[in-house]
């Protein structure tokens, strides 16, 4: 079965503190993994698409690699805005997508 | 930047009736999709739909629900005899490839 793990349910930062979310999935037939940013109320905001084992992408304070069973989004010296929750999610060859059930990131100041 | 339109951002159905929750797409892209999310819980996948037809629908997709693309810009869900577990966020999205999201319909059904 098509599966998608993330982890920590709920991580808690100071501010300029470094940490990893980590994603683990088993899918069939892996077409890309995506990475979004939910604020509440809100829909996911794109951050990443990574398509194969070694690939990395940045964006400002944000960094994810890929592996064949894991992806992991690295933050650098968050700050406070950057609190938000991170999804994590696996399309599959048949253009399903299948989403984690996300990491709540807490940035302290 | 371009964006994915929902509407209405808030809905209030009666159990039993039928809803409509509208997408306008970026105008460019190829695939588009439907997605929930019960509160507190994960996104799911409804449906996706590429070239006028369904390409691929979840086990949460079954004959209560329909997707349309109208005219060439409109993407619309519907939703038949509505079910209080019916009550999510519904959001829609659109990739070429990369998927931006709308910023989703809250249904209530009551």
């Amino acid at each position: 079965e098509d599966q998608v793990t993330q982890s920590p349910e709920a991580l808690r930062l100071q501010e300029g503190e470094s940490s990893s979310l980590n994603c683990s999935y088993t899918v069939s037939g892996l077409r890309g993994l995506f990475w979004y940013r939910q604020d509440p109320g809100k829909g996911p905001e794109f951050l990443f698409t990574l398509y194969s084992a070694g690939e990395e992408k940045e964006k400002e304070r944000l960094k994810a690699t890929l592996t064949k069973k894991e992806s992991f989004l690295h933050i650098t010296a968050p700050k406070p805005e950057d609190s938000a929750t991170y999804l994590c999610a696996a399309s599959t060859g048949g253009f399903k997508t299948i989403f984690g059930a996300g990491t709540r990131l807490f940035v302290k100041a | 930047e371009p964006e994915v339109t929902q509407t209405p951002s808030h809905q209030v159905t009666q159990m039993g009736q039928e809803v409509i929750l509208r997408c306008v797409p970026i105008s460019n892209h190829l695939y588009f999709y439907w997605y929930r999310q019960i509160l507190g819980q994960k996104v799911e996948f409804l449906v996706s739909f590429y070239n006028n037809e369904i390409s691929e629908k979840s086990e949460i997709f079954d004959d209560q629900f329909s997707v349309e693309r109208p005219d060439g810009s409109n993407f619309t869900l519907k939703i038949r005899s509505t079910k209080l577990e019916d009550s999510a966020m519904y959001f829609c999205a659109s990739e070429q490839p990369g998927y931006t999201f709308g910023s989703g319909t809250r249904l209530t059904v009551v």
